[in-house]
């Protein structure tokens, strides 16, 4: 069974601070999304990263996917409220229809 | 591009009623659809994958005779929760994979339906 492993489960922090969140597995996905969802709102998709050691950047944050393509990470610079959200990782397994989701990062950022 | 809809946002029904919502995609045909199932703070869990024209996919745990699925077209599936209960209550998501794009790993998610059973 392939599983998501999602680091930190919860992070709260100043405004202007870096963060990174870790998606690790112990399998393979051909393919990396990362979602952002606020509350009572379903989830939006911010990147995907395909190509072992890819890097995407979107404004502040910086997507990353690891070379073996077991592992990625999101890493977001100087942090505003507006940040503040549930961040999901989400991975297709190689040659697998079935999308398998981390448990989420629950972001808080304070202003 | 890309928008998927969900219809109602909310609902509130009594024990043993049966509730349905519909999960839309407004501009691309969905072949396959998910439902998922979100716990406060949690994350999402699938219930099932929802197929155009065959039966539904159901995850283990689930169970198909009260969660019903039906995907009639490609732009329409529907999950009807049937004698809901208050152990019921939780945050409904529906997903779409848009093949068009060649980026079938991609979904793009309604913005859910709370459902309360009181």
């Amino acid at each position: 069974t392939q599983l998501l492993e999602q680091s930190p489960q919860f992070l709260s922090i100043q405004e202007g601070e870096n963060l990174t969140v870790y998606c690790n597995s112990s399998s393979v996905f051909s393919s990396l999304q990362w979602y952002r969802q606020e509350p009572g709102e379903g989830p939006v998709l911010l990147v995907t990263v395909v190509t072992g050691g890819e890097v995407k950047k979107l404004k502040r944050l910086t997507f990353q996917f690891g070379d073996a393509r077991k592992d990625s990470s999101l890493h977001i610079t100087a942090a505003q409220p507006g940040d503040t959200g549930l961040y999901l990782c989400a991975g297709a397994g190689t040659g697998g229809f079935k999308t398998i989701f981390g448990a989420g990062t629950r972001l808080f950022v304070k202003a | 591009g890309a928008v998927v809809s969900q219809h109602p946002s909310w609902v509130i029904c009594k024990s043993g009623t049966s509730v349905k919502i519909e999960c839309r995609s407004l501009d691309f045909q969905a072949t396959t659809m998910f439902w998922y199932r979100q716990f406060p703070k949690q994350s999402l869990m699938l219930m099932a994958t929802s197929n155009e024209g065959s039966k539904a996919t159901y995850e283990q745990g689930v169970e198909k005779d009260k969660f019903l699925i039906n995907h009639a077209s490609l732009t329409l599936s529907t999950l009807t929760v049937t004698s809901a209960h208050p152990e019921d209550s939780s945050f409904y998501i529906c997903s779409a994979r848009d093949h068009s794009t060649g980026r079938t790993y991609e979904q793009y998610f309604g913005p859910g339906t709370r459902l309360t059973v009181t």
